[in-house]
């Protein structure tokens, strides 16, 4: 399995509050991504990483926002927690993209509750 | 602007008997295209992608898939279903620059005994 961890792997939290979560990976991949799962929707990118300090929006950026100041390390931050926010998060990690179709490794999800 | 459509939410079927689980994609480009699954309350894996060098693309656990661009469609498809096979399977598109990634909606498989 590829070393990818995700910190914390549950969380409740109130709305409003801050949350930030850690995706940890041991591997030097360059890419990596933050996804959410929702019921009937699949998997949605959020933000993505391609290498240190540079970073790209997903089709569900509002309300996130990311940081990557070591290729080992990508935060996804919620700054103000809402109750739409409630989901799955999953980390995952390339090691480069192209025509050739870069397998994404998935880390283990984070259950995020906003109560 | 790419999309995937999967067309059956559910799919129950006997162990033993084939699996088809259908995949529907919509791209002014040709893009990379991957099936993954995802075991109850687990990560998810990549079973198969189709990058252009054959249509007929052979994955994982027995698992393969046809790309058929005038159908746009590339479908999952398994001889014989076994037990382990029961999960949640997700068709993923590449967008253009090969760098953002869309996914179906997902089909859950049920194997029946």
């Amino acid at each position: 399995d590829a070393g990818i961890t995700q910190s914390p792997r549950h969380k409740v939290t109130e709305t409003g509050t801050p949350v930030t979560l850690r995706c940890h990976q041991t591997e030097n991949h360059r890419y990596m991504y933050w996804y959410r799962q929702d019921p009937g929707h699949g998997l949605r990118l959020i933000h993505y990483s391609y290498g240190v300090k540079d970073t790209d929006k997903g089709e569900v950026s509002d309300g996130y926002s990311v940081s990557r100041s070591k290729t080992e390390d990508f935060l996804l931050t919620l700054e103000s927690a809402t109750s739409s926010q409630t989901s799955v998060y999953f980390c995952a990690i390339s090691e480069s993209t192209g025509p050739y179709g870069e397998t994404q490794y998935f880390g283990p999800g984070t259950r995020l509750l906003v109560l | 602007a790419q999309s995937v459509t999967q067309l059956d939410s559910h799919v129950s079927v006997s162990e033993g008997t084939p699996v088809l689980l259908r995949c529907n994609y919509s791209s002014s480009y040709s893009p990379s295209l991957f099936w993954y699954v995802q075991h109850p309350n687990k990560g998810l894996q990549l079973l198969l992608k189709y990058t252009s060098a054959a249509t007929l693309v052979k994955g994982i656990n027995g698992f393969e898939a046809e790309f058929k661009k005038s159908e746009t469609s590339f479908h999952l498809t398994k001889p014989s279903a076994h037990m382990s096979d029961a999960a949640e399977y997700f068709c993923v598109v590449s967008d253009r620059n090969f760098n953002k990634f869309y996914f179906g909606s997902g089909t859950k498989l049920n194997v029946k005994p």
